[in-house]
Order: structure tokens, then sequence, then C-alpha cells
């Protein structure tokens, strides 16, 4: 079964600075998608980035980037030049590339931002 | 209004009350989906409706009763819960199932038996 692990219950970063959050997950599948997903103290989830299994390059919006170790099994979230409103949970997930509609979630990362 | 949105915000119910969540996407959205977020735990998906018919239950209680009467509503019918059922219950809608376009969500409704 498909599992998705991330081992930072919390993180802190100052404002201006840069953070990693980590993300490791267990396929045996080939093509699968990979998200981070954010949910602000408004409990609106909404999707940060995307990462298709099958392309090496690593996927970038903005100030979000990740670092997709397939072999690893990693898929982890950088976050450039924090701001306030980047303080969230921060949601890992991992779908099978197929019609299977389940997506796999991580237990979460709790980021807070030091002004 | 835009996007997925739910209602109520906020239910408390005792166990043996009879409630109902509601949950509208005005994105033109052909699937939907609720979840369960409890403290600590990884979002559970609960059910999924594709084209208004159930695609998936995932070996959800019968206390919860999922229906779906057009691709924009979807309720979630509530009867005899539990205390272990207070959560975070969110709804989802995505164009369509099975590829890779995002499933976008609700605000949640938070959920306490008591």
């Amino acid at each position: 079964a498909q599992t998705v692990t991330q081992s930072q219950p919390e993180m802190s970063v100052q404002e201006a600075e840069t953070v990693t959050l980590s993300c490791t997950y267990d396929t045996s599948e080939s093509d699968y998608y990979l998200f981070w997903y954010k949910q602000p103290p408004s409990r609106q989830m909404i999707l940060v980035i995307r990462q298709e299994a099958y392309k090496q390059q690593n996927a970038t919006e903005n100030r979000f980037s990740v670092n997709f170790q397939k072999a690893a099994k990693s898929f982890s979230l950088k976050i450039s030049d924090s701001q306030l409103g980047d303080a969230a949970m921060y949601f890992c997930a991992y779908r099978k590339m197929n019609r299977d509609d389940k997506i796999i979630f991580g237990k979460g990362t709790r980021l807070h931002i030091l002004p | 209004e835009t996007g997925v949105t739910q209602t109520p915000r906020h239910l408390v119910m005792g166990m043996t009350n009879k409630k109902s969540l509601k949950c509208e996407q005005h994105l033109g959205h052909n699937a939907m989906y609720w979840y369960k977020q409890s403290a600590k735990k990884p979002l559970e998906l609960m059910f999924v409706y594709n084209f208004k018919e159930q695609t998936e239950n995932n070996s959800v209680p019968s206390r919860f009763s999922p229906e779906c009467p057009n691709s924009s509503h979807l309720f979630l019918h509530l009867h005899t819960l539990q205390p272990e059922d207070s959560a975070l219950y969110l709804c989802a809608s995505s164009q369509a199932p099975g590829t890779s376009f995002e499933q976008y969500f609700g605000p949640g409704t938070r959920l306490t038996v008591t």
C-alpha cells in the first residue's frame, strides 16, 4: 500500500529566510503524481505545486520549488523568501497515474513564520 | 460565489441527532469528494462521486450517508454518530477523476459529537 510520511510535525522559519519541508513516500508504481497542499488557518486547502513522476525536472511555482528524488522516493518542498502568509499546514500527497481518484496524504507539517 | 462552499461551518450534535452537511461547487466540475480530517492523522478520503455516481466508498461506516443529486451539490447525512467522529469534514471537487487535475477544497465543517 502507498504511504506518505512527513517527519516534521512543526517547523519555524524567520521571515525572508528559506525553509525546506521533507516528505517521503512508498510505492511500487513507476508513474504517479505528487502534490504539496497548503492549508492556512482559515482551513481552505489549496494546491501549491504538482510533480509528475515521469518528469525529471523539478517543479517550480514562484517562491515554491520541489526537490524530487525518485529513486529515494523523496519529495521535499522549498519555500524561498518566506512570508507571513506562508504560515499554514503543509500536506504532501501522492496519487497513482490512472483513474484511481484516491489521493494519499501525509499527516502534515505546521509551518510558523517568525517576524 | 465562486469555488467550493460548505455549510454549516460548525456543527455540534448529540449522538442521537440527525444532521446533514452540504457542499456546493461553482466550478463546473464533474467529480466531488468527502474527506475526514482528524487531529494528528492524515486526511482520509471517504467518498467519491463522478457525474453523480458514487465511485468510491472507503469503508466508511453506514452512519455516514452521502448523497449527490447533481454534479454541483454533495451532501453528507449523519445519524447516530460517535464522539470519535468529531473532525473537520472537507469537501472537494475536480474537473475529472483519475487525471492530473487538482482538487479544489471547501473550507470544511467542524463537527463536534457530544
